[in-house]
C-alpha cells in the first residue's frame, strides 16, 4: 500500500489526452513538492516533472504537471504510442520520500 | 554530462548483507545542491525508496528498511555505496542510484533527476 495512490492503470487512443492523479496529504503533496517519472519497459526511470510543474530540458511540452491541495495530476497530450510506459509520483514526506504505485498508461 | 553506475554481486546468499557502490562521474558528488540516492524495484512491482546521503555523510533512511540499511559516502573516490543486512528473497530486486535535489533553504529532498541504469540483485542459496 503506497501513500500516494495512483490508479493502476489509464488508457486513450494516440492523438490524444490523458491525466494521471497522484493523491496524498497534507505531509507529502500538501506541503511539499512533486515529481513525475517515465518508465519506458527494461529502463530506468526517467525524470518527467519536478516541483510540480517544471520539465526538465528536453522534455516536450506535451507534458505538463500540476498540483491541488494534497492532490497532483501529470497530463499527457498528443498521445504518442512511444509514451506506453509506467508513471509514478513521488514526494517528500516527513523526512522520507515516497512513491505512488505506479500507473501503466496503454496507448490504444 | 553527469552519469551514476552502480556495481555489485547480482546473487547473494539469504541472510547475508547486500553491497552495491555507486560511482559518480562527469561532476562531484560534494555537491551542496544535492543527496544521493538508492532505490529499488522488485521484479513486476513499483519503486521503493531506500535512503539517501548527503556529501557530508548525513542521511535519511526509509523507516520501514531502517534496521537493515547503511548508506555511507566516499567523497575521495566520488562514490557512495549501500548495505542490506539479514537479505530475504523479497529483496530481491533491481537497485537503482539516482541523484536526489536538496531544496537547502527548506530543507527538503526534492526530485530525483538524475539515474543510473541499475543492476538486478538476486537473493537465492
Amino acid at each position: 500500500q503506497s501513500v500516494l495512490t495512483q490508479p493502476p492503470s489509464v488508457s486513450a487512443a494516440p492523438g490524444q489526452k490523458v491525466t494521471i492523479s497522484c493523491s496524498g496529504s497534507s505531509s507529502n503533496i500538501g506541503n511539499n513538492y512533486v515529481s513525475w517519472y517515465q518508465q519506458l519497459p527494461g529502463t530506468a526511470p526517467k525524470l518527467l516533472i519536478y516541483d510540480n510543474n517544471k520539465r526538465p530540458s528536453g522534455i516536450p511540452d506535451r507534458f505538463s504537471g500540476s498540483k491541488s491541495g494534497t492532490s497532483a495530476t501529470l497530463g499527457i497530450t498528443g498521445l504518442q504510442t512511444g509514451d506506453e510506459a509506467d508513471y509514478y509520483c513521488g514526494s517528500w514526506d516527513s523526512n522520507s520520500w515516497v512513491f505512488g504505485g505506479g500507473t501503466k498508461l496503454t496507448v490504444l | 554530462q553527469l552519469q551514476l553506475q552502480e556495481s555489485g554481486p547480482g546473487l547473494v546468499k539469504p541472510s547475508e548483507t547486500l553491497s552495491l557502490t555507486c560511482t559518480v562521474s562527469g561532476g562531484s558528488i560534494s555537491s551542496s545542491d544535492h543527496f544521493w540516492g538508492w532505490i529499488r524495484q522488485p521484479p513486476g512491482k513499483g519503486l521503493e525508496w531506500i535512503g539517501s546521503i548527503y556529501y557530508s555523510g548525513s542521511t535519511y533512511y526509509n523507516l520501514s528498511l531502517k534496521s537493515r540499511v547503511t548508506i555511507s559516502v566516499d567523497t575521495s573516490k566520488n562514490q557512495f555505496s549501500l548495505k542490506l543486512s539479514s537479505v530475504t528473497a523479497a529483496d530481491t530486486a533491481v537497485y537503482y542510484c539516482a541523484r536526489h535535489v536538496y531544496l537547502l533553504w527548506f530543507g527538503e529532498l526534492s526530485a530525483f533527476d538524475i539515474w543510473g541504469q541499475g543492476t538486478m540483485v538476486t537473493v537465492s542459496s
